[in-house]
């Protein structure tokens, strides 16, 4: 089976523009977590959906939003970029209890 | 709220002696505790978790934590470091146990293997 996959690997943007990074769960998983992990820290959980619902939200501003579509994939998006929005942005999917397995993670740069 | 204090950002050991990265956490709830490893430009994998079953969790790669309620603490330990075991290691809380809710993560500890 495919583990969980994020697109695009790699991005490069400049302050004030938008981005959109996406997820692909494993088959079968119905819910979806995001995190920012900034260089030499832990990653911060964002959001987590379950079943297109959000389930929780992380401390960080209304510039970031995500949703889940009707297969379980997810977007995670943020606007109006800053410099401290750089970071490597990793997905995780679960069944509704249980390990959370990540993808490789979607890596940020603000310029 | 849940923390998790990974007391030590830096661990150095000579390959074939023992590992210990230590963890302290904060939680209102009987937790879930795990232990994720992250090699450079890989995901985050998962060594070991805790659901209050034993308090002696065995994971994988010969790696074990304890959690010992007392003390507040589940550090990983393995008897002989590889150096395939170098990387960066968290230890992570999740409320309520069982929950695949919000992991709080450490700040994570960086272990290198000496040859």
């Amino acid at each position: 089976d495919a583990g969980v996959t994020q697109s695009p690997t790699h991005l490069i943007k400049t302050r004030g523009q938008h981005v959109t990074l996406r997820c692909s769960p494993i088959s079968g998983h119905k819910s979806v977590s995001w995190y920012q992990q900034v260089l030499g820290q832990g990653p911060q959980f964002i959001f987590q959906y379950y079943e297109k619902e959000e389930r929780g939200r992380g401390n960080f501003p209304d510039r970031f939003s995500a949703r889940q579509f009707p297969n379980y994939s997810s977007e995670l998006n943020v606007n109006a970029l800053l410099l401290g929005d750089s970071a490597l942005y990793l997905c995780a999917s679960s069944r509704e209890a249980g390990e959370q397995f990540f993808g490789p993670g979607t890596r940020l740069t603000v310029l | 709220a849940q923390s998790v204090t990974q007391l030590d950002s830096h661990v150095s050991v000579s390959e074939e002696t023992p590992v210990l990265l230590r963890c302290n956490y904060s939680s209102s709830y009987s937790p879930s505790l795990f232990w994720y490893v992250q090699h450079p430009n890989k995901g985050l994998q998962l060594l070991l978790k805790y659901t209050s079953a034993a308090t002696l969790v065995k994971g994988i790669n010969g790696f074990e934590a304890e959690f010992k309620k007392s003390e507040t603490s589940f550090h990983l330990t393995k008897p002989s470091a590889h150096m395939s075991d170098a990387a960066e290691y968290f230890c992570v809380v999740s409320e309520p146990a069982g929950s695949a809710r919000q992991l709080t993560f450490g700040s994570g500890t960086q272990l290198t293997v000496l040859p």
